[in-house]
Order: structure tokens, then C-alpha cells, then sequence
């Protein structure tokens, strides 16, 4: 079965820095991306992890324990427009595709 | 161009109406996807075409029925519908095999309402 869990909401203050965390216990696991999605739009792309450690990308930086089955997305410098949901998803290469199992979201309340 | 379109933006059908959502990409991945999308919830697979084969079907009813005509294009037809199927419809497309990289780039989606 598939089980990712995510905290449901975050607040935080511009300017600063939030960590929203990922949990995951899958069958498969090619790796582990990270999406953005503003409300009535698409996920777009933030990262993606597949071995362990730290991935940097600007403001934004996502790590991966595989023993642990976690991963967590950083946010630096955080400005309003950062408000949005943001999805944790397993991957597993099927031959065919490759499936993508999104966790619950957590949606992310950058205030002044 | 790395841009996945759909059509129509919204839709509004009722229960004996049949319609169809339109994918299209230019990017030549050989893989596309339709995730339904409940408000506040993730996106759900539906299903999963391969090199235009229908490689994944997650037990999604009959009244759901894709077709993939060519390498860009991907629909999705609708016909019966229940008012619990009203949600977000996403198209997405990537690269075949190996995951690093292969992100899956989304349309912006159709919003779906069935009366």
C-alpha cells in the first residue's frame, strides 16, 4: 500500500524560513519529488530527491532519508507568493509510466 | 516549448451528456497521465499511457474511458457521469524510463462540473 503523510497547514512570516515535512511508507520507491500548486492551478515542478541528502535550488532545498522514509522541503526567505499547497510524491518506475502517488498536501499561510 | 495545454478550462455537464477533455504536448514524452483532483485533496491517478498503450488503469469506472490517438495528444471521454465525479482534471506528460529528471510537467487542468 501507499501511506504519505503531510502536515495539513503551516503558517509562517515572510521573510523567514519553514520546513514542511514528508513522511512515506510505499511499495516501490524510485524517488521523491517535490510540486507547488496555487489554488486552481497546476503542481508545478520544485525538486526532486532519490538519494539521500540535501538538494539545493535557490531558496529552496529538499532532503531524503531513505531508511527513515522521510523527506522534508525547505523554504528560505520566505515572500507572499509562496503561499500554495505543497505536494510530496513517491514515485516507482512501472515499465509502462511512471506512477506518482502524491501525499495529503500541506498548505503553506505566508503572512506579513 | 514545455507547456502541457488542456480544453476546455471548465466544464458543466449533466449526468446523461457525453464530452471529452483534450490533452495536448509538444515535448515528445511517450507518457501521459490523468490525475483527478478533489478540492483540498492531491492529485489521484487515473490512468497511464505509455508509447500511446494504456499501461495503467487504477480500477477507474467505465464511465471514464481515455484514447490516446497519437504521441501529443490525450483524451478523455465522459459519459454518464455522477455529480461526485465534479473535480479539477489533470493531464501530464514525461519522459519513459529512468526517474531522475523525468518530473512530470501538468496541464493546468479541467474544472469539472457535473449537475
Amino acid at each position: 500500500g501507499q501511506n504519505i503523510d503531510q502536515p495539513t497547514e503551516m503558517t509562517a512570516t515572510e521573510g523567514a524560513i519553514v520546513q514542511i515535512n514528508c513522511t512515506y511508507q510505499t511499495s516501490g520507491f524510485n524517488g521523491l519529488f517535490w510540486y507547488q500548486q496555487h489554488a486552481g492551478e497546476a503542481p508545478t515542478f520544485l525538486s526532486y530527491n532519490v538519494l539521500d541528502g540535501l538538494e539545493e535550488k535557490g531558496r529552496f532545498s529538499s532532503f531524503l532519508s531513505r531508511s527513515k522514509g522521510y523527506s522534508y522541503l525547505l523554504l528560505k526567505e520566505l515572500q507572499m507568493k509562496d503561499s500554495a499547497s505543497y505536494l510530496c510524491a513517491v514515485i516507482k518506475l512501472t515499465g509502462g509510466g511512471n506512477k506518482l502517488t502524491f501525499g495529503t498536501g500541506t498548505q503553506l499561510k505566508v503572512e506579513l | 516549448d514545455t507547456e502541457v495545454t488542456q480544453t476546455p478550462k471548465h466544464l458543466v455537464m449533466g449526468m446523461t451528456n457525453k464530452k471529452s477533455l483534450k490533452c495536448e504536448q509538444h515535448m515528445g514524452h511517450r507518457a501521459m497521465y490523468w490525475y483527478k483532483q478533489k478540492a483540498k485533496k492531491p492529485p489521484e491517478l487515473m490512468f497511464v499511457y505509455s508509447y500511446e498503450k494504456l499501461s495503467i488503469n487504477e480500477s477507474v469506472p467505465s464511465r471514464f474511458s481515455p484514447e490516446c490517438p497519437n504521441s501529443s495528444l490525450l483524451n478523455l471521454h465522459l459519459h454518464a457521469l455522477q455529480p461526485e465525479d465534479s473535480a479539477l482534471y489533470l493531464c501530464a506528460s514525461s519522459q519513459e524510463g529512468q526517474a531522475r529528471g523525468n518530473e512530470q510537467f501538468f496541464g493546468p487542468g479541467t474544472r469539472l462540473t457535473v449537475l
